[in-house]
């Protein structure tokens, strides 16, 4: 069964460093996302993604996030400055309109 | 807006037993509704979903919820626990007409026992 890739599945970042996160979501997908989960809370939404844009985002999503789908297979997340409440699981997931399908997810450490 | 609240954080059931559960959601326009498990060091796995057809819907694994309207309810149960059944429970809802987003509940944690 196809699935969402994400890499790495680890980041460990000093604060104020940019991080990219990448992920490969289902090839015939069109639809894309980006979460996160810090410890101990739900899974929050940050991004969507559609037509080679950004279709909705949250208040997380500020000027330090930014999101992009440089070739025809990777979606990636950018943090241009971390902090050290950045710390957290993001994880990836994509769809065709149908349900979404996620990723194992980037555990990201910012020290 | 729309909301999920997922009442118990902690649920304990022995294998064989019972396993239900609760979600309740809020949402001024008739919703998507979704269960997804995760176990640990993994990312979200789709259970079941409700998108409007029928209100009992069978998923994965030996799951299924019944969507009641008229309780704003979409709980997870399974007649019989199995020890692999141990996981993190999200309920996610999604509305129709709008935006693609998921808003999760804060996940239950589902202890199986000997």
């Amino acid at each position: 069964e196809p699935e969402v890739t994400q890499t790495p599945s680890h980041q460990v970042t000093q604060m104020g460093q940019e991080v990219i996160l990448r992920c490969v979501p289902i090839s015939n997908h069109l639809y894309f996302y980006w979460y996160r989960q810090i410890l101990g809370q739900k899974v929050e939404f940050l991004v969507s993604f559609y037509n080679n844009e950004i279709s909705e985002k949250s208040e997380i999503f500020d000027d330090q996030f930014s999101v992009e789908r440089p070739d025809g297979s990777n979606f990636t997340l950018k943090i241009r400055s971390t902090k050290l409440e950045d710390s957290a699981m993001y994880f990836c997931a994509s769809s065709d309109g149908g349900p979404q399908h996620f990723g194992d997810g980037t555990r990201l450490s910012i020290l | 807006a729309q909301s999920v609240t997922q009442l118990g954080s902690h649920v304990s059931v022995s294998e064989g037993a019972l396993v239900l559960l609760r979600c309740n959601y809020s949402s001024s326009v008739p919703p998507y509704l979704f269960w997804y498990v995760q176990y640990p060091n993994q990312g979200l796995q789709l259970l079941l979903k409700y998108t409007s057809a029928a209100t009992l819907v069978k998923g994965i694994n030996g799951f299924e919820a019944e969507f009641k309207k008229s309780e704003t309810s979409f709980h997870l149960t399974k007649p019989s626990a199995h020890m692999s059944d141990a996981a993190e429970y999200f309920c996610a809802v999604r509305i129709t007409g709008g935006g693609n987003k998921l808003t999760f509940g804060t996940g239950t944690q589902l202890k199986v026992e000997l």
